[in-house]
């Protein structure tokens, strides 16, 4: 089993939808948790972190379960900006140790 | 503020072959880890430098080695070069050891012919 497991898509959605992306990790000590996304060859940006209260920025929710050890992200009126990989990573927390990378989700935004 | 910078960007050597990517952390950065992102997959942990020294390393073989400066700059060396070796290979900085929070750089594309 993958260490983090997410649902590679794609996701062909219309301008202006409503998203959701789900992710599952299987390291019950994780501590840290993020969203990234991911342009076509290029480098993975930080989206946002991932907190059990989970945190809104803007048309972005993310929400995080740690008892079913379940990540999400939400977007709102989805943009052709908007298209591109989101990757769910988790890491140990306190540094000095790896982030663990899904495979990525790939969405595509249409007119 | 400069961002993490890596070279070169893209790369081609043949198999068997030895190379050295370079990255400079995003200033008042001084942990730089490294990862390995295959086509079509996430990317991989190889390790992570911190004070000049590995602190943490994926399954990834010896022939895989780093070195940190005392600026914080980053080496990944790669020696006996393997087909699977092409990848897209990634630096990321964080502010110091204890944050996970990482950024990372454009990459370097390798391809081993």
């Amino acid at each position: 089993r993958k260490e983090v497991e997410q649902d590679p898509g794609p996701f062909n959605v219309p301008e202006g939808a409503t998203v959701a992306f789900n992710c599952t990790y299987s390291n019950s000590a994780s501590q840290s948790f993020f969203w990234y996304r991911q342009d076509c060859r290029k480098e993975p940006k930080l989206l946002m972190s991932v907190y059990s209260s989970g945190n809104e920025d803007g048309r972005f929710t993310a929400q995080l379960n740690r008892a079913s050890q379940y990540i999400s992200l939400l977007i709102r009126d989805s943009k052709l900006s908007d298209s591109a990989t989101y990757l769910c990573v988790v890491g140990r927390g306190g540094g000095g140790n790896k982030l663990t990378f899904g495979t990525g989700t790939q969405l595509k935004v249409e007119l | 503020e400069t961002g993490v910078t890596q070279s070169p960007t893209h790369l081609i050597k043949t198999r068997g072959q030895q190379v050295t990517l370079r990255c400079s952390s995003q200033s008042g950065h001084n942990t730089v880890s490294w990862y390995q992102q295959a086509l079509g997959q996430g990317p991989q942990f190889i390790f992570q430098y911190y004070r000049e020294e590995e602190n943490g390393r994926g399954n990834f073989p010896p022939r895989f080695s780093g070195l940190q400066f005392p600026n914080y700059s980053s080496e990944l060396n790669v020696n006996a070069l393997e087909l699977d070796d092409s990848a897209l290979y990634l630096c990321a900085s964080s502010s110091n050891v204890g944050t996970d929070t990482q950024y990372f750089g454009p990459g370097t594309r390798l391809t081993v012919l």
